[in-house]
């Protein structure tokens, strides 16, 4: 069964930098098949797509949304991926989520989801 | 980008009743539609992809109609556990998600 645990809850400064990581059990993660993606929902909003990586060959698509502040990344040793975003502004604080789907396949919904991770940015 | 309306934003119903949700696309985004369901401090749930493809475990009275830009997703007979707010999302370029709608209990 494929799972996805993500990192706890983050309180950072407007500025700063946040790392979230996700980890997979039940999926290796050297597969070519699937991208994990990073989507995000401020309090009381809809869903944002930030960007994602095939966690075969790592390569990267981001947001224009978040082109400059977003990196995406995997340690296959660890089985995770990481989202770090930069130059934190108050209208950041949101709930985090991984999530996969089939990489390049636009008849595929994102299947599998984190439980989520809340940054909050706070002065 | 491509930009997802739905409608209604929110609705009133009862157990039993049929529900539709309807969501329109900025252009054509051919059957690269997916829907999911989310509960208040969960994560979305996957229930419909590729427009009509019932995801695995998702209950029948779950159904998506449409193509090009306009999109229906329908709940046959309301169940409680389907008191949520449903969300549509375009795959055909990057990945951008419709407003939402609530389903409120009437």
């Amino acid at each position: 069964q494929v799972q996805f645990v993500q990192s706890g809850a983050e309180v950072k400064k407007p500025g700063a930098s946040v790392r979230v990581s996700c980890k997979a059990s039940g999926y290796i993660l050297t597969t070519y098949t699937y991208a994990i993606h990073w989507v995000r929902q401020a309090p009381g909003q809809s869903l944002e797509w930030m960007g994602g990586i095939n966690t075969g060959n790592a390569n990267t698509k981001y947001s224009q949304n978040f082109q400059d502040r977003v990196a995406i990344t995997r340690d296959t040793s660890a089985s995770t991926v990481y989202m770090d975003l930069s130059s934190l502004r108050f209208e950041d604080t949101a709930v985090y989520y991984c999530a996969r789907a089939i990489d390049g396949y636009s008849y595929s919904g994102m299947d599998v989801w984190g439980q989520g991770t809340t940054v909050t940015v706070s002065s | 980008d491509i930009q997802m309306t739905q409608s209604p934003s929110s609705l009133s119903a009862s157990v039993g009743d049929r529900v539709t949700i309807t969501c329109r696309a900025s252009q054509s985004i051919s059957s690269h539609l997916n829907w999911y369901q989310q509960k208040p401090g969960k994560a979305p749930k996957l229930l419909i992809y590729a427009a009509s493809r019932m995801q695995g475990g998702v209950p029948s009275r779950f159904s998506g109609s449409g193509s090009g830009t306009d999109f229906t997703l329908t709940i046959s007979s309301l169940q409680p556990e389907d008191f949520a707010i449903y969300f549509c999302q375009q795959s055909n370029s990057t990945w951008t998600f419709g407003q939402g709608t609530k389903v409120e209990v009437k």
